[in-house]
Parts: structure tokens; C-alpha cells; sequence
């Protein structure tokens, strides 16, 4: 089975540009996650989609938001980037049928410039 | 919500000695309880896990200890390798409710060859 599938691998981006990031999910896994990871606040929750419904959502302002597609795919989109923004994004898929597991992609590293 | 706190930020042994990396958590209704790896370069991999019914749990050289009167658990790596070294995440998480895995702050684990 391949793997939870992120693109792109690094993206460099201005102050006030928006950003759009993918994310594909283990075949067969409905359940998606986002996470942030700093080096000061460490992984905070963003979002997690399961079957195209955002069921869960972190503290994080509007400019952040997500969805997710009929075939589990996800996107993660932040509007008016901010320096603060920078960060590896990461996603994540749960383990079916326990919805237990949580298996990591390798991220997307954003820089805001 | 919940708060996993995580100790020691970072931890030197030599090869072949144990290591011990120890979390502890507020939320009494967590009953889930991941250790994640992290490589350079590279997302959390699940290393091994345990639910809240279990005290211990084995693989191989790794094992995860759960008190769940004092809220803590740990992470026992035995006879260390050099490529146990990376960044080790404990998590907790309430399965059945909001699932939604809140992290420590993480341990730098170096093996000193």
C-alpha cells in the first residue's frame, strides 16, 4: 500500500499570497487530519475531514480552512500568508475499520517571506 | 482540552544502554495513548501504541508503560541503536469522542555511538 501522499514537498511564498496544499490519503482511509508543527508551539491540530465533513476543528483563525473530496483527497488552503505561517504541514490518515491509527505523510515545509 | 506534557526535551545515551522518555497528560477520559518518531526530513512514524485497558506493551526492543491513576505513561527503548536517534512524540487522544491526538513537546533522543 503506498503511503499518505503530500505535494508539494517545499513551497516559498510572499506575505499576503494564499497557499493551497494537497494531501492523499492510505487507499481505503476515509479520515484525513491536519496538523501544524513549529519549533516553539510543536503539532497543533488544524482540521479533520472524514467522508467530505469536517468533524473536528483546532484554534486556528478562519484563513486557515480545508476540504475533502469523494475520493479522500484533501486540500488545505491559508489565505493572507503570514510570516507566522511558516511551518511543515502535515496530514494524516486514520487506520480503518477503528479509526485508531493516525499515519503520518512526510509534510509540506511552507516558508513566508 | 487536553495537555501532554513531555520529558526530557532532549536525552544523550550511550549505545546499547536504555532510554526512558516519560509524558504525562490532564484529560482523565483519554484512553489512547501513540508514541510517534520523527527523522529529519521526514513525518511522525507510529511506533507503537496502547489503549487505556492495557499497563504495558511490548515490541521488540520498545515498550509503552500506562498509569492511568497518575496520568502518566513512558517510552522504554532497550539496547539503543544508532538509528533510534530522532525526535520521539508522545500523544494522547479520547477515541469515541472528538478524535483529535494532542501532542507533547517532544524529545530529541541522540545515540552516543
Amino acid at each position: 500500500k503506498a503511503g499518505v501522499t503530500q505535494t508539494p514537498r517545499y513551497l516559498i511564498k510572499t506575505r499576503g499570497q494564499q497557499v493551497t496544499l494537497s494531501c492523499s490519503p492510505i487507499s481505503g482511509h476515509r479520515s484525513v487530519s491536519w496538523y501544524q508543527q513549529t519549533p516553539g508551539q510543536g503539532l497543533q491540530f488544524l482540521f479533520e475531514y472524514f467522508s467530505e465533513t469536517q468533524r473536528n476543528k483546532g484554534n486556528f483563525p478562519g484563513r486557515f480552512s480545508g476540504r475533502q473530496f469523494s475520493n479522500s483527497r484533501s486540500e488545505m488552503n491559508v489565505s493572507t500568508l503570514e510570516l507566522g505561517d511558516s511551518a511543515l504541514y502535515l496530514c494524516a490518515g486514520r487506520s480503518e475499520p477503528t479509526n485508531e491509527k493516525l499515519f503520518f505523510g512526510s509534510g509540506t515545509q511552507l516558508s513566508v517571506l | 482540552g487536553e495537555n501532554v506534557e513531555q520529558h526530557p526535551s532532549t536525552l544523550s545515551v550511550q549505545e546499547g544502554d536504555s532510554a526512558v522518555i516519560k509524558c504525562t497528560y490532564s484529560d482523565s477520559a483519554s484512553n489512547y495513548f501513540p508514541w510517534y518518531k520523527q527523522e529529519l526530513g521526514k513525518g511522525p512514524q507510529l511506533i507503537i501504541d496502547i489503549r487505556s485497558n492495557v499497563g504495558e506493551k511490548k515490541d521488540q526492543r520498545i515498550a509503552v508503560t500506562l498509569n492511568k491513576t497518575a496520568k502518566h505513561f513512558s517510552l522504554h527503548i532497550t539496547e539503543t541503536q544508532p538509528e533510534d536517534s530522532a525526535v520521539y512524540f508522545c500523544a494522547a487522544e479520547r477515541l469515541g469522542g472528538n478524535e483529535k491526538l494532542t501532542f507533547g513537546t517532544g524529545t530529541r533522543l541522540t545515540i552516543i555511538p
